[in-house]
């Protein structure tokens, strides 16, 4: 069955960083595109980044570029959102999610974690 | 590419047809999808490709348009029906969701 499960959020303060881990079951990385997304309390979705799953290519939105990155660990089948210099403005539910093989948009999802950036 | 939706909110009784729109500010193709969002879950893929129907979505949901303008249709409101949802175009980077439409039982 796939499965996606994102962890790390937290509280963090406005500057700091934090990184996020998508651990995928049921297929591997390697051979996926995985999506970012995030949902600010109480609003709609928002994309973040579009990255294969070997980490080698990545798109970012305006908006977090040359803030985000990311990076891979194949043994443990996880990819890692690096998120630097925080905004309170990115404040978020933040999604991975899995590309489908057929189509540019995303089928399965995890349950997402939540990133708070307060002082 | 900006996206917008409406409406924002609507009021439905189950088995009504209701229908949400979805205009995108420039000519996207049929890359477009439909997302159904209840509180606190993920986002769930209903419709790509404008008007394809993703596996195990019940048929009563149907997808139609291209270039600009699109619709979302539910044929009969069953009462797990009612949530947010949400359109977005992936013909060109960054990807845009629309702001959402949020159906409420009346």
């Amino acid at each position: 069955e796939v499965q996606l499960a994102e962890s790390g959020g937290g509280l963090v303060q406005p500057g700091g960083s934090l990184r996020l881990s998508c651990a995928a079951s049921g297929f591997t990385l390697r051979g996926s595109w995985i999506h970012w997304v995030r949902q600010a309390p109480g609003k709609g979705l928002v994309w973040l980044s579009r990255v294969r799953g070997n980490g080698d290519i990545a798109r970012f939105a305006d908006s977090v570029k040359g803030r985000f990155s990311v990076s891979r660990d194949y043994a443990k089948n996880t990819l890692y959102l690096q998120m630097d210099n925080l905004k309170a403005e990115d404040t978020a539910v933040y999604y991975c999610a899995r590309e489908m093989a057929t189509d540019t948009l995303f089928d399965y999802w995890g349950q997402g974690t939540l990133v708070a950036v307060s002082a | 590419i900006q996206m917008t939706q409406s409406p924002s909110s609507l009021s439905a009784s189950l088995g009504d047809r209701v229908t949400i729109i979805c205009r995108a500010s420039h000519d996207i193709g049929d890359n477009l999808g439909w997302y159904q969002q209840k509180p606190g879950q993920a986002p769930k893929l209903l419709i790509y490709s404008a008007s394809t129907l993703q596996s195990g979505v019940p048929s009563r949901f149907s997808g139609s348009g291209s270039g600009t303008d699109f619709t979302l249709t539910i044929s009969s409101l069953q009462p797990e029906d009612f949530a947010t949802y949400f359109c977005v175009q992936d013909s060109t980077y960054p990807y845009t969701f629309a702001q959402g439409t949020k159906l409420e039982i009346k």
